[in-house]
């Protein structure tokens, strides 16, 4: 199981672009990363998912350099209503179903 | 989201009590989760089901005995719990169970307090 390494916490302010990196330095040839956040006693909601290189959706970017042994979650323009945890995971489809959450990033947006 | 719910909301019982949690998916999915999340921990995966079938038991104490009679349902029945098992206890789900690239789509949770 890939252990990954998230800072704590980070602020910010309104309308900033959030750059939260993580850490998968032994990460497997057929891990997958993963990235979920969670509000406040709510469950953790799936954001973004990828292998390599960049991957885009409607709320975010997933930046994989070559060597996949770091990633970066980009959230453009963050609100007060991205204030949540972000957990990054990493896995293999056949590695079993344990989701690793760790400690995530505590991200707080302020005005 | 209503893809995944959770009944109750909020539960307090005393330590000879039973009482049940319930999670219903109406996503079609094949497998089902509970996570139990402490106060300042990470989530911990409590059990799978895939198929209706119990794939992982993650050493949980048997004062917590899960059930799932077909893949839209699952209950967690609980008895004779101590109070630090107070927790959030969260209910997912995913299409196939395909381990860890199968997105999980969570439940609101249950806030259990044990007194």
């Amino acid at each position: 199981l890939a252990k990954t390494t998230q800072p704590i916490s980070m602020d910010s302010y309104e309308g900033q672009e959030v750059n939260i990196t993580c850490s998968h330095n032994n990460i497997a040839t057929n891990d997958y990363i993963t990235w979920y956040q969670q509000f406040p006693s709510q469950g953790p909601r799936f954001i973004i998912q990828g292998y390599k290189t960049k991957v885009t959706n409607e709320v975010a970017s997933l930046f994989i350099p070559a060597d996949r042994k770091s990633s970066t979650l980009s959230l453009p323009r963050v609100s007060l209503s991205d204030t949540a945890v972000y957990y990054c995971l990493v896995g293999a489809s056949n590695s079993g179903y344990a989701l690793n959450f760790g400690k995530g990033t505590s991200l707080l947006v302020t005005p | 989201e209503t893809g995944v719910t959770q009944t109750p909301r909020h539960l307090v019982m005393g330590m000879t009590n039973k009482k049940s949690l319930k999670c219903e998916q109406h996503l079609g999915h094949n497998a089902m989760y509970w996570y139990k999340q402490s106060a300042k921990k990470p989530l911990e995966l409590m059990f799978v089901y895939s198929l209706e079938e119990r794939v992982e038991n993650n050493s949980v104490p048997s004062r917590f005995s899960p059930e799932c009679p077909n893949s839209s349902h699952l209950f967690l029945h609980l008895h004779t719990l101590q109070p630090e098992d107070s927790a959030l206890y969260l209910c997912a789900s995913s299409q196939e169970g395909r381990g860890r690239t199968d997105t999980q789509y969570f439940g609101p949770g249950t806030r259990l307090t044990v007194l």
